[in-house]
């Protein structure tokens, strides 16, 4: 079945320093999504991306899909303590399917 | 986006028991899916819950063991039968979002079995 690895598990930066987490599909995606998990809290949808070599930001965030739809990154400028939590991506290969598949996370911690 | 309700938010349950988890909405949805995410872990899908049908559940889980009902288009319950410790974990429902394939999460419930 499908699976996705998403690197590295956990990440600690100094606030300030950038951060990145990167996802790779064993097949091709139609669309693959990032969500946020605060310590406690429940995932929370950042973005979808759907087109082949796709960038979208969102103030410090920028996410990309990679050329053959099989990778994804998020990076974040200039870290702060309230982006901690953990980072999931989560792939879907049949459209409409609403069938994700979910890395199995990057855990950020920022030291302030 | 929907808001999404769960009761309970939390309990401690003893093994061999059953509990059951419920999922409101405040509007009506198609979809509405029941994930477990064990301690520290990602999540994994158990079922969707189909309105007027049966749940179609993943490799791996089973109706005997999770049944759940979807009365309507803005209610789910998941029971988790005969429970023990190796069901601990935090059960949460999501339902489609406003794009296609994205999902919005509930708060979850976390259970701990004794």
């Amino acid at each position: 079945g499908q699976q996705v690895m998403q690197i590295p598990q956990y990440q600690h930066v100094q606030e300030g320093e950038d951060f990145t987490t990167y996802c790779n599909s064993s097949t091709t995606l139609s669309n693959i999504q990032w969500y946020k998990q605060r310590p406690g809290g429940h995932p929370v949808f950042l973005i979808q991306l759907v087109k082949s070599g796709e960038v979208k930001k969102q103030k410090r965030l920028t996410f990309q899909f990679g050329e053959a739809k099989k990778n994804s990154s998020l990076h974040i400028t200039a870290t702060q303590t309230t982006d901690v939590g953990t980072y999931f991506c989560a792939g879907v290969s049949g459209a409409g399917s609403y069938q994700l598949t979910f890395g199995k996370g990057t855990k950020l911690s920022v030291i302030p | 986006s929907a808001v999404i309700s769960q009761k309970p938010s939390r309990d401690i349950c003893q093994r061999g028991t059953s509990l059951t988890i419920q999922c409101q909405v405040d509007s009506q949805v198609t979809m509405m899916f029941w994930y477990r995410q064990q301690p520290g872990q990602s999540l994994t899908l158990i079922a969707t819950a189909n309105q007027g049908s049966e749940a179609t559940y993943e490799s791996g889980f089973v109706i005997d063991k999770f049944p759940i009902s979807r009365p309507n288009l803005t209610f789910s319950t998941l029971t988790v039968s005969n429970m023990s410790p190796e069901d601990s974990s935090i059960y949460l429902c999501s339902v489609e979002g406003r794009e296609t394939d994205t999902q919005y999460f509930g708060p979850g419930t976390r259970l701990t079995v004794l």
